[in-house]
């Protein structure tokens, strides 16, 4: 069965300092990936999509960045963090080319930038 | 583009009643998927229910039912019977298939009421 791990599960961090957040993907290959961001009481921001080991979208120009070193790896990176920064990250995968699955979510990063 | 809009930031239902909750979606794709997903307190993202941009029929799945209107491009959620658990945070999100990107809406928090 495919899961997924997210990890840290809480995080403190100051500013200026950097930041990586791990997700990976076990049981299936080449998975749609997708980072996530909510404020609290808020909505799911899109920050980065992928479908493919060298195909890495952008959804919001800011001072994160993402990579994918391997199929089922994806890392969320910063190299100063902001105060905005805060939040609730989740990483997210779904079957590719499938037309009538759902995504599956991590159990998110709590990050708070003091 | 696409494009997610969930108008009811709260809403406070009895128990035992039906509730809705509005989405409405846009996008230049053909071929897409609409999701419900449920977020409670703990954070974590519980998959509820899906429909497909050609499906003729309305989704189903227990006490949750989706009532697809392709023309005016809204999916909005029943919750029948609510239950006390049904209390949380509710997302809608749509999932072209061109580009798999899956992007959602702002959220309804839904208080069921004993």
């Amino acid at each position: 069965s495919q899961t997924i791990h997210q990890w840290p599960a809480t995080l403190v961090q100051p500013v200026g300092s950097p930041l990586s957040l791990e997700c990976t993907v076990e049981g299936t290959s080449n998975p749609n990936l997708y980072w996530y961001r909510q404020a609290a009481g808020r909505g799911l921001q899109l920050l980065f999509y992928s479908i493919g080991i060298d195909q890495i979208s952008s959804e919001v120009p800011q001072n994160l960045s993402a990579s994918r070193p391997q199929d089922r790896q994806f890392i969320l990176s910063s190299k100063k963090l902001l105060l905005s920064d805060s939040g609730f990250y989740l990483c997210a995968w779904s079957v590719p080319r499938a037309r009538n699955t759902e995504a599956f979510f991590g159990q998110g990063t709590r990050l708070t930038v003091v | 583009a696409q494009k997610i809009t969930q108008t009811q930031p709260g809403m406070f239902v009895q128990e035992k009643e039906a509730v809705t909750l509005d989405c409405t979606y846009d996008t230049s794709d053909p071929s897409y998927g609409l999701f419900w997903y449920k977020q409670p307190s703990s954070g974590e993202m519980i998959f509820l229910i899906y429909q497909g941009s050609y499906d003729q029929q309305n989704a189903t799945e227990g006490r949750y039912s989706l009532n697809f209107q392709k023309a005016r491009k809204s999916a909005n959620l029943v919750i029948s019977a609510s239950q006390l658990g049904d209390s949380a945070m509710y997302f809608c999100a749509i999932w072209t298939y061109n580009d798999y990107k899956l992007s959602f809406g702002a959220g309804t928090t839904v208080t069921v009421r004993a």
